[in-house]
């Protein structure tokens, strides 16, 4: 089956770092991948749709300068956590679907992110 | 606007049958996808619906009648691994909005 990867799994820093999250789709082109944050016990929040070689759509809300989306392939996108803060903590989850648009997402296995 | 309502929590014994409902209220609908997510991991899919019915997979069902915005998720044979968030999500021009999920203990 679809197999996506996220990486690295855990990321602990200082605040004022940046964190950059890759996402691969392993055996299949995906044509959009997704980026969600989600707290514990919540639901997952989309931050932001991305589209191999356009610039990213971000949800309302997201701020664009500090969660820089790269969707450099149509295996690769990359999500940089820029100048992370304390608040910046959390479960992020990248998804891809491949083909048509209403197809199931397969999600990254998550990147756990605590700022210190 | 986009509104998806689950249970947050149920629980049931090892060997029954459980139903998690999902009601929607959304701007545009294309499908709805039942999600299974275990505490600390990703979410995995479970079944897509796009016409009103029952979808069987396994020990797994969905239903959906779009008419009355609503679907249930129906497990049968409850094994203690199936203890998990259950997640509905409803899918609209390539994007899916996600209820809080339903967590689903289940008990021996």
């Amino acid at each position: 089956g679809a197999v996506v990867s996220q990486h690295p799994s855990w990321v602990i820093c200082k605040s004022g770092t940046s964190v950059k999250i890759e996402c691969r789709s392993l055996d299949f082109q995906a044509t959009t991948m997704f980026w969600y944050r989600q707290f514990p016990k919540q639901s997952l929040m989309l931050m932001a749709t991305s589209n191999e070689g356009s610039k990213a759509t971000y949800e309302q809300g997201v701020e664009k300068d500090k969660f820089l989306i790269n969707h450099a392939s149509l295996t690769l996108s990359t999500l940089t956590v820029t100048s992370a803060h304390p608040e910046d903590s959390s479960f992020y989850i990248c998804s891809a679907i491949g083909g048509g648009r209403d197809q199931p997402q397969h999600f990254g296995d998550g990147t756990r992110l605590s700022i210190l | 606007g986009q509104n998806i309502d689950q249970p947050t929590e149920m629980t049931a014994t090892e060997g029954a049958i459980v139903q998690i409902n999902c009601t929607y209220q959304t701007s545009g609908f294309n499908g709805l996808f039942w999600y299974q997510q275990h505490a600390g991991e990703a979410p995995t899919f479970l079944s897509y619906n796009v016409l009103d019915g029952l979808e069987e997979k396994g020990r797994f069902s969905s239903f959906l009648s779009r008419s009355k915005g609503y679907s249930y998720l129906l497990l049968k044979e409850l094994q203690m691994k199936d203890s998990a968030s259950y997640l509905c999500a409803v899918t609209n021009a390539g994007k899916s909005t996600f209820g809080d999920g339903t967590t689903l203990t289940v008990k021996p």
